[in-house]
């Protein structure tokens, strides 16, 4: 079965960092590319950033997070890393890890998702 | 990029038959045969209805279907049950084929 499991979520003061994880089990991970998507309190969905399969030489970012966050994996300990920098207000969401399907912009396995609040 | 643009609601009574739109622009939905569909009920991640514009993955019923024109996708469902009732959300690659942007979202009601 597949499953996508994140942590590392929590309260962060603005200008603060934090690091979030994904662990999976079920697939072979190092064969998948990964995103995350994070989701604001009562808004909708928003990408913010992709990492390609194998050794994770691709990523990309959306504009709101880019030179802010970095998306990494480790493919050994079948996990899926944000790590956030600079944090502000806006950036308060539930962060899900989803895979990627085998195409482009199709998420076909997502987690429960990890609740990032930035408040001081 | 800007967010895609779906209406805020639709509505149809059971068995009855709904479509949502998906508006972009000729750099995200009308580039890319890239535009995916998904369902979130409350307090649930989201569930992948429909890839590749019009692609079904498995599990999920035929009364589902996808389409596109131009800049705008449009989802489709037949036969409405009340398990349908949820927020839909379109996405499409733009810009590039693994920079992604979603649509604001609408909530399907099952009257």
């Amino acid at each position: 079965e597949v499953q996508l499991v994140e942590s590392g979520g929590g309260l962060v003061q603005p200008g603060g960092s934090l690091r979030i994880s994904c662990a999976v089990s079920g697939f072979t991970f190092s064969n998948y590319e990964m995103n995350w998507v994070r989701q604001a309190p009562g808004k909708g969905l928003e990408w913010i950033s992709y990492i390609s399969g194998r050794d994770g030489r691709n990523v990309n970012y959306a504009d709101s997070v880019r030179g802010r966050f970095t998306i990494s994996r480790d493919n050994a300990k079948n996990s899926l890393y944000l790590q956030m920098n600079s944090l502000r207000a806006e950036d308060t969401a539930v962060y899900y890890c989803a895979r990627g399907g085998g195409s482009y912009a199709d998420y076909d396995f997502w987690g429960q998702g990890t609740l990032v609040t930035v408040s001081s | 990029q800007s967010a895609l643009t779906q209406p805020r609601s639709v509505s149809g009574s059971p068995g009855q038959s709904v479509t949502i739109s998906c508006t972009g622009t000729s750099s995200d939905v009308g580039a890319y045969n890239y535009v995916s569909w998904y369902q979130q009920h409350p307090g649930k991640a989201p569930k992948l209805m429909l890839y590749d514009v019009s692609k079904r993955p498995s599990g999920v019923p035929d009364r589902f279907s996808g389409s596109k024109s131009g800049n705008t996708a449009s989802l489709a469902i037949s036969g409405l049950q009340a398990e349908d009732e949820a927020d839909y959300y379109c996405c499409s690659s733009a810009g590039s084929y693994t920079y992604v942007v979603f649509g604001g979202g609408t909530k399907l009601t099952v009257l």
